[in-house]
Parts: structure tokens; C-alpha cells; sequence
């Protein structure tokens, strides 16, 4: 099954600083999601963006969708301490079984 | 009630156990998944079960075991495991059908679980 790649695997910034990550597909998609996960517990559903939607919006975050090149990013404004994690995009596929497929995800460290 | 409920949090048990991790949803969701993480990598999916029929089995060895009772419970029943199927497995939920196609999956904090 298809996965995301995420780009870059790790991001270490300063409180306040804007973080910026990058997922890759290979397939056709339904949708793309973005999912927080802290240190050894569960995974957080942070935002959905459709195949037939660009760009999306929910508080500090901006994800963008760009089909024609299977690619998408988020974006993080005004990082806190409370945003380190990892992040992971994950791909809900549009032919065949509708699994959603996880990417390696990015540790994102927000350094007060 | 948004909350998926996993028991126990933490597992310890020898190859040779027969164990049972489980998983609860009130949120009226109709598809139920399994997914198992080692460190620092992705969830892996295992099983989805859709409307308490199982959907998808990715190919899991079969000391690993789903059951879905009823439509807000599902357990992963555990036999002979290996010391390499110690992880964190993680159950998930979502609204209707698969995840792909209907929407966001509202996980579990996970069963931390170590095969001696």
C-alpha cells in the first residue's frame, strides 16, 4: 500500500518560529490527513484535506494540497513548546481498498 | 464521549501467554481499526473491521486474533507471540465505513506491550 514521505524527517526551531513540513504520495488519494503524535501515546487527528481542495486552515495550521504533484505541506505559525512531537501525514487511498496509510513522520522539537 | 479506551495501558507477557488487548468506542463509529508501531516508525495497519465484519487483514500472522463483539468493542487476542511483536498497538475508530474514504481516525492511547 502506498505511503507518505515526509520531508525532512527532523526540525528543531525556536518558540514563535514558524515549522514547515513537506509529505509525498505515489497514488491517487481521496483525501490526506495530518496526524500529532506525542512521545508513546496516541495519535491526534489534526486536519483533513480532500483530493478536489488546495489549501485548508484550522487555527495555527495550513495545510496545502497539490495533486498534480502528489505532494502536501503543513505548516505550523507561531510554534510552542507544546507542538513538539511527531507529525505524520497519512493518505486515504481513492482506488481499491480505502486504507490510510501512514508516512515515516517528522520530529518536530519546539525549543522555548 | 470522543474517547477510545484501550486496556491495559502496559502488557508484559512470555511467548508462551495467551493475552487479550482491548479496545472501546461510544462515539457510534462503524469501522474499528488495529495498528501496531515499533519506535520511531509509522503505525502499521493490522486489521479494520467495518460495521463488525472484518474488512481488511494485512497479511497479520495468526497469533495475532481480532474480535469485534458488538459495534464498540474490539479486542486483539494474542498467543505465542514473538519478542519482535513487542510495540505499541494502537486501536483506532472512525464514523462509517474506512477512514480514506469518510473521514479522521480518533485513536487510543495505545497498549504498550513487551513479549519476553
Amino acid at each position: 500500500s502506498q505511503q507518505g514521505e515526509e520531508d525532512p524527517q527532523a526540525l528543531s526551531i525556536q518558540e514563535g518560529e514558524n515549522a514547515t513540513m513537506n509529505c509525498s504520495y505515489k497514488t491517487s488519494i481521496n483525501n490526506l490527513q495530518w496526524y500529532r503524535q506525542n512521545s508513546g501515546r496516541g495519535l491526534v487527528h489534526l486536519i483533513l484535506i480532500r483530493s478536489n481542495e488546495r489549501e485548508k486552515h484550522s487555527g495555527r495550521l495550513r495545510v496545502t494540497l497539490d495533486t498534480s504533484k502528489k505532494s502536501s505541506s503543513l505548516l505550523i505559525t507561531a510554534s510552542r513548546a507544546a507542538d513538539t512531537a511527531s507529525y505524520f501525514c497519512a493518505t486515504g487511498e481513492y482506488y481499491g481498498n480505502n486504507r490510510l496509510a501512514f508516512g515515516k513522520g517528522n520530529q518536530v522539537v519546539v525549543i522555548p | 464521549d470522543t474517547e477510545v479506551t484501550q486496556t491495559p495501558k502496559h502488557l508484559v507477557m512470555g511467548m508462551t501467554n495467551k493475552k487479550s488487548l482491548k479496545c472501546e468506542q461510544h462515539m457510534g463509529h462503524r469501522a474499528m481499526y488495529w495498528y501496531k508501531q515499533k519506535a520511531k516508525k509509522p503505525p502499521e495497519l493490522m486489521f479494520v473491521y467495518s460495521y463488525e465484519k472484518l474488512s481488511i487483514n494485512e497479511s497479520v500472522p495468526s497469533r495475532f486474533s481480532p474480535e469485534c463483539p458488538n459495534s464498540s468493542l474490539l479486542n486483539l487476542h494474542l498467543h505465542a507471540l514473538q519478542p519482535e511483536d513487542s510495540a505499541l498497538y494502537l486501536c483506532a475508530s472512525s464514523q462509517g465505513g474506512l477512514a480514506g474514504n469518510t473521514g479522521e481516525l480518533f485513536f487510543g492511547e495505545g497498549s504498550r506491550l513487551t513479549v519476553l
